[in-house]
């Protein structure tokens, strides 16, 4: 079974702070995917990262791929109330064409 | 619609009983998923559809637990003889192809299974 594992599980921080989430497996994926999720709503794909050592930013997010394509990161700047969710890493699972998710972050950002 | 439809949003049901949770997926999407989520956690996947057929079912928990796609379209997950452990939000997802070629995938809001 493959699995991803997110750290932290949950981060609470201030307005205006800097965080990064983690996501990483021992499995191979060909491609990897960061949604967030708000309360009573589905997971929203924020991006899709494909190559090994790929960066890519969104505004004040920024997603990289590691090397091996086992594992990638989440990186938000100054962080804002609005940033407030569950965000999810999932892997594509190149044997069975789905998505493997990952346990996920849950963020709070206080005003 | 514009996105994927589920219904019903949210089900209380009795342990013991059967539950059908329907999802209707974006028009022309050829690929269907569904998972289960429980409270806060990640995503576990159940079965994914290519058109009619479902290539993977490796997710589903147990023999209470059967879906079908008909037409290429409107999908059914059924719950037989639910236990409280069956508890969680159902997310069905489509995307126009599969995962692996790039293609967004898009979920619907859930339904929130309760067995009491």
């Amino acid at each position: 079974t493959q699995l991803l594992k997110q750290s932290p599980q949950f981060l609470s921080i201030q307005e205006g702070e800097n965080l990064t989430v983690y996501c990483n497996s021992s499995s191979v994926f060909s491609s990897l995917q960061w949604y967030r999720q708000e309360p009573g709503e589905g997971p929203v794909l924020l991006v899709t990262v494909v190559t090994g050592g790929e960066v890519k930013k969104l505004k004040r997010l920024t997603f990289q791929f590691g090397d091996a394509r086992k594992d990638s990161s989440l990186h938000i700047t100054a962080a804002q109330p609005g940033d407030t969710g569950l965000y999810l890493c999932a892997g594509v699972d190149t044997g069975f064409q789905k998505l493997v998710f990952g346990t996920g972050t849950r963020l709070l950002v206080s005003p | 619609g514009a996105g994927v439809s589920q219904s019903p949003s949210n089900k209380v049901t009795e342990k013991g009983k059967d539950v059908e949770l329907r999802c209707d997926p974006i028009s022309g999407h050829t690929a269907l998923y569904w998972y289960r989520q429980s409270l806060g956690q990640g995503l576990e996947f159940l079965i994914y559809f290519q058109g009619n057929s479902a290539p993977d079912k490796s997710g589903l928990p147990s023999d209470r637990f059967s879906a079908e796609r008909t037409g290429g379209s409107v999908s059914t997950l059924t719950i037989q003889r639910t236990q409280q452990e069956d508890s969680a939000v159902y997310l069905c997802a489509s995307s126009s192809n599969r995962a692996s070629s790039g293609n967004t995938i898009y979920f619907g809001e859930g339904s929130w299974l309760t067995v009491v």
